[in-house]
C-alpha cells in the first residue's frame, strides 16, 4: 500500500508570491491534517479536512488555506508568502476522523526568499 | 488545552547505553500519547502510542514507553543504543475522543556515538 505522498519535495519561492502544496493520502483514507514544522516553533497544526470540509483549523493567518478533493487529496496554499513561512509542510492522512494514528508524508520543503 | 514538554532539545549517548527520552503532558481529558521519529529530510513515524490497556507500550525498533497518570508522562526508553536510533524523537497528545488533533513537544535529538 502506498504511503502519503506529498509535492513537490522542495520549492523556492520569493517573498509576496504565493503557493500551492499538494498531499495525496494514503488509499482509503478520509481525512488530511497539515503541520507547519520549523527549528522555532517546532510542529504546529494547520488545518484538517474530512469530506471536503475543513473540520479543525489552528492558529494560522488567513494566508494559509487548504482544500480537499472528492478523491480525498488536499492541497494547501499559502499566498503573499514571508520569509517567516520558510518550513516543512508536513501532511498526514487517516481512515476516519476517530482515528487516532495518523500517518505522516515526507514533506514538502520550502525556501522563502 | 494541551501540551507537551521534552525535557532536553538534544540527549547524547553511547552506542549500547541505554536510552531515555522524556516527555511530560498536560491534558483537562484523559489522553492519547504517541512518540515519533524523524530522520533528516523525512516525514515522522510512527514509533508507539498509547490508547487505553496496558500503560508500559511496546513498539518498533525496540523502543518502549510507559504511561504513568500520577506524573503526567509519557518518557521513551530503549536498553540498547543502536547507531541506527540517531534521529529527532517527538512526543505528541491527543484528546481521546480521537476527533481532535496532535499536539506535539519540541522534540529531542538523540545522538549516538560509537
Amino acid at each position: 500500500k502506498a504511503g502519503v505522498t506529498q509535492t513537490p519535495r522542495y520549492l523556492i519561492k520569493t517573498r509576496g508570491q504565493q503557493v500551492t502544496l499538494s498531499c495525496s493520502p494514503i488509499s482509503g483514507h478520509r481525512s488530511v491534517s497539515w503541520y507547519q514544522q520549523t527549528p522555532g516553533q517546532g510542529l504546529q497544526f494547520l488545518f484538517e479536512y474530512f469530506s471536503e470540509t475543513q473540520r479543525n483549523k489552528g492558529n494560522f493567518p488567513g494566508r494559509f488555506s487548504g482544500r480537499q478533493f472528492s478523491n480525498s487529496r488536499s492541497e494547501m496554499n499559502v499566498s503573499t508568502l514571508e520569509l517567516g513561512d520558510s518550513a516543512l509542510y508536513l501532511c498526514a492522512s487517516r481512515k476516519n476522523r476517530q482515528d487516532n494514528e495518523q500517518f505522516f508524508g515526507p514533506g514538502t520543503r520550502l525556501t522563502v526568499l | 488545552a494541551q501540551s507537551v514538554t521534552q525535557l532536553g532539545s538534544h540527549v547524547s549517548v553511547s552506542e549500547g547505553a541505554l536510552v531515555l527520552l522524556r516527555c511530560n503532558y498536560s491534558s483537562s481529558v484523559p489522553p492519547y500519547l504517541f512518540w515519533y521519529v524523524q530522520y533528516p529530510n523525512q516525514g515522522l513515524q510512527l514509533l508507539l502510542k498509547y490508547t487505553t490497556g496496558a500503560t508500559l507500550v511496546k513498539g518498533i525498533n525496540g523502543f518502549e514507553a510507559e504511561f504513568k497518570k500520577s506524573e503526567t508522562s509519557f518518557h521513551l526508553t530503549k536498553p540498547s543504543a543502536h547507531m541506527s536510533d540517531a534521529a529527532e524523537y517527538f512526543c505528541a497528545v491527543t484528546e481521546n475522543s480521537g476527533y481532535s488533533t496532535l499536539t506535539f513537544g519540541k522534540g529531542t535529538m538523540l545522538l549516538v556515538s560509537p
